[in-house]
């Protein structure tokens, strides 16, 4: 498999502010990483793919301007979640994508809180 | 794909127990089903990807099946340990975008020792 770490693993900050959380791929170049969101007794929802050097394809009813996705390089992908508000409280997870088998690869996933 | 339902929600065994999970989702437009294994804390880990009818993976004491014609796939832990406790996810995708996965709420396995 492919060792994938995020940071930070857990966040508090205030109403208004933003936050960024990235996610690394350690062992394997990754053209493709996804990122989710968990909240509260559901699903894994996927928020955005992150493509290396283009631009993110963003989900239906996820906004592009609030949650910025920078993936510069093959093993760095960012998400900033802009002028945070509570509700953007949640679990984020994000993933490389391993062609051959389309298997996934999971970090750790950050705990957002906003207050 | 957009209804993914496994069952039963969560579920406590004795160790040594033998257990088994279901995966359910639309048959049409079936790409691939993925299983992964989530314990508290730690990153979801894939345990199988499965993409014909009638596949069968197995490692060592878990082994899954998978029926795309009417739409399901089943899980199965052989003498459930402790170190089993986590939750299961499945997720299939579809032929129209097969990278993107559609996960199911899980199956919260406790074994108790």
């Amino acid at each position: 498999g492919a060792v994938v770490s995020q940071h930070p693993s857990w966040v508090i900050c205030k109403s208004g502010t933003s936050v960024k959380i990235e996610c690394r791929s350690l062992d394997f170049q990754a053209t493709t990483m996804f990122w989710y969101r968990q909240f509260p007794k559901q699903s894994l929802m996927l928020m955005a793919t992150s493509n290396e050097g283009s631009k993110a394809t963003y989900e239906q009813g996820v906004e592009k301007d609030k949650f910025l996705i920078n993936h510069a390089s093959l093993t760095l992908s960012t998400l900033t979640v802009t002028s945070a508000h509570p509700e953007d409280s949640s679990f984020y997870i994000c993933s490389v994508f391993r062609g051959i088998s389309y298997e996934q690869y999971f970090g750790p996933g950050t705990r957002l809180t906003v207050t | 794909i957009l209804n993914v339902e496994q069952s039963p929600q969560s579920l406590h065994v004795q160790e040594g127990d033998s257990t088994n999970f279901t995966c359910s989702f639309p048959s049409s437009n079936f790409y691939a089903l993925h299983w992964y294994r989530w314990e508290t804390a730690k990153s979801p880990e894939a345990l199988f990807v499965m993409t014909l009818n009638g596949d069968e993976k197995k490692k060592g004491r878990i082994s899954a099946t998978l029926n795309t014609k009417e739409g399901y796939s089943y899980l199965y832990i052989k003498g459930s340990q402790p170190e089993d406790s986590a939750t299961y996810l499945c997720a299939p995708s579809d032929a129209g975008n097969n990278r993107k996965l559609i996960w199911g709420l899980g199956t919260s396995l406790a074994v108790n020792p």
